[in-house]
């Protein structure tokens, strides 16, 4: 079984503070990671999808990076605002297959 | 672009009633479209997966009698919990992807359906 852990479950942080969580993912049959951010009574928005060993991608104040060799990716944000106070999911694909297996999330809160 | 509506977005009913779920996509064509359920602390399970015009392909341990999935239209498929019981009480929400939106097997959510039997 095909197993995707994020950690922390959940966090608060102080409005300006910089943070990052992990989805660990199985580094075998790798096609694609997803990073989502999801609000209360909102659809998930798509933040990015990472293909490549070494990737990193940025959008505005949150980055991520990619290593399938060791079946893990890391997102940043820098400078925390209020406004990304979300739950952040990553789901993992694997070659073959359009399916997802997603992690339980990292809820995060933004101190004002 | 690529938005993705879903209704209800909360339904409560009776036990042994049915309830539908629509799922769709405003703004492209969606070839397959997926439905996952969540329950309290855990992730997004996959429940099945439907591609315009042929029949879902559920998940072991999904029953596809009591989980109806019609996906008559590139952009519209409907999930039925038929005869909904309290344990059906979850989150449901639907995802689609197209041909020509995203890629690598990206995929757009819809808001979810909280479903509460009682």
């Amino acid at each position: 079984i095909l197993n995707v852990e994020q950690s922390p479950q959940s966090l608060h942080v102080q409005e300006g503070d910089s943070t990052n969580f992990t989805c660990s993912f199985p580094s075998s049959n790798f096609y694609a990671l997803h990073w989502y951010r999801w609000e209360t009574a909102k659809s998930p928005e798509a933040l990015f999808v990472m293909t490549l060993n070494g990737d990193e991608k940025k959008k505005g104040r949150i980055s991520a990076t990619l290593n399938t060799k060791e079946g893990y990716s890391y997102l940043y944000i820098k400078g925390s605002q209020p406004e990304d106070s979300a739950t952040y999911l990553c789901a993992f694909s694997t070659s073959g297959t359009y399916k997802y297996i997603f992690g339980t999330g990292t809820r995060l809160k933004v101190l004002a | 672009g690529a938005v993705v509506s879903q209704h209800p977005s909360w339904v409560i009913c009776k036990s042994g009633t049915s309830v539908k779920i629509e799922c769709r996509s405003l703004d492209f064509q969606a070839t397959t479209m997926f439905w996952y359920r969540q329950f309290p602390k855990q992730s997004l399970m996959l429940m099945a997966t439907s591609n315009e015009g042929s029949k879902a392909t559920y998940e072991q341990g999904v029953e596809k009698d009591k989980f109806l999935i019609n996906h008559a239209s590139l952009t519209l498929s409907t999930l039925t919990v038929t005869s909904a019981h309290p344990e059906d009480s979850s989150f449901y929400i639907c995802s689609a992807r197209g041909p020509h939106r995203g890629s690598y097997n990206e995929q757009f959510f819809g808001p979810g359906t909280r479903l509460t039997v009682l």
